[in-house]
């Protein structure tokens, strides 16, 4: 079974600041790992994901994630916040096999504000 | 292409009433998603199709049923609504082929049960 905890329900930082979300999974099989973004009364929008490869993954608008194994973590960064940015922020995970791992469970959020 | 279309976009239910909310896909995907969102809560899934015909329970199944009979369309039933089941309510869908690709989400439907 899978399973995905977000550290810290709110984050706020500055405009300029970095951003660090955190994000750790539990998964008895490799897992696919995900961010999504979603804005006040819209639905969700996949920012990045990792499924196999390379580590360090890209998204959009500057965000980027890294899969630590050792770790069981993906957090996502991003160099410096603008104020578009504000958002609620969900990891997920999911895996390509049979029954259970099949499912996309999602963290608890994290609602980032960012400050002018 | 439209991507995943649920409707409707709002509904206030009475305790006890009866509705199916909507959701269509035009992509093809064999895989869909029934998630509810309550604050501070993230997404719990609540049903889940692997493809026309095939249904299973989620996290949260308890008050709602589905049907899948074809591959675009996932209607989730509440028989006897609850106020328990005021949410918000997301319909996803993805492939599950020989690559994952990424699940798409509908705009969502606000439920209140008063």
């Amino acid at each position: 079974a899978q399973s995905v905890t977000q550290l810290g329900s709110h984050v706020s930082v500055s405009e300029g600041a970095l951003v660090l979300l955190r994000c750790n999974y539990s998964s008895s099989v490799p897992p696919y790992l995900f961010w999504y973004v979603q804005y006040p009364n819209q639905g969700l929008q996949l920012l990045l994901k990792y499924t196999t490869g390379a580590t360090l993954v890209k998204g959009i608008n500057g965000f980027e994630a890294e899969f630590k194994k050792s770790e069981t973590s993906f957090h996502l960064t991003k160099p410096s916040a603008h104020m578009s940015d504000a958002a609620e922020y969900f990891c997920a995970v999911s895996a390509l096999g049979g029954g259970a791992t099949n499912k996309l469970i999602f963290g608890t959020g994290t609602l980032l504000a960012v400050q002018p | 292409n439209a991507g995943v279309t649920q409707t409707p976009k709002f509904r206030i239910l009475k305790i006890g009433q009866s509705m199916t909310l909507q959701c269509t896909q035009d992509m093809n995907h064999n895989y869909m998603y029934w998630y509810r969102q309550d604050p501070g809560m993230g997404l719990k899934l609540i049903y889940y199709s692997v493809g026309a015909g095939i249904t299973d329970k989620g996290e949260v199944p308890n008050g709602y049923n589905v049907s899948r009979s074809t591959t675009e369309d996932f209607p989730l039933r509440l028989e006897l609504a609850a106020p328990s089941q005021t949410s918000v309510y997301f319909c996803a869908s993805n492939d599950r082929g020989g690559t994952y690709t990424e699940a798409f989400f509908g705009q969502g439907t606000r439920l209140t049960v008063v």
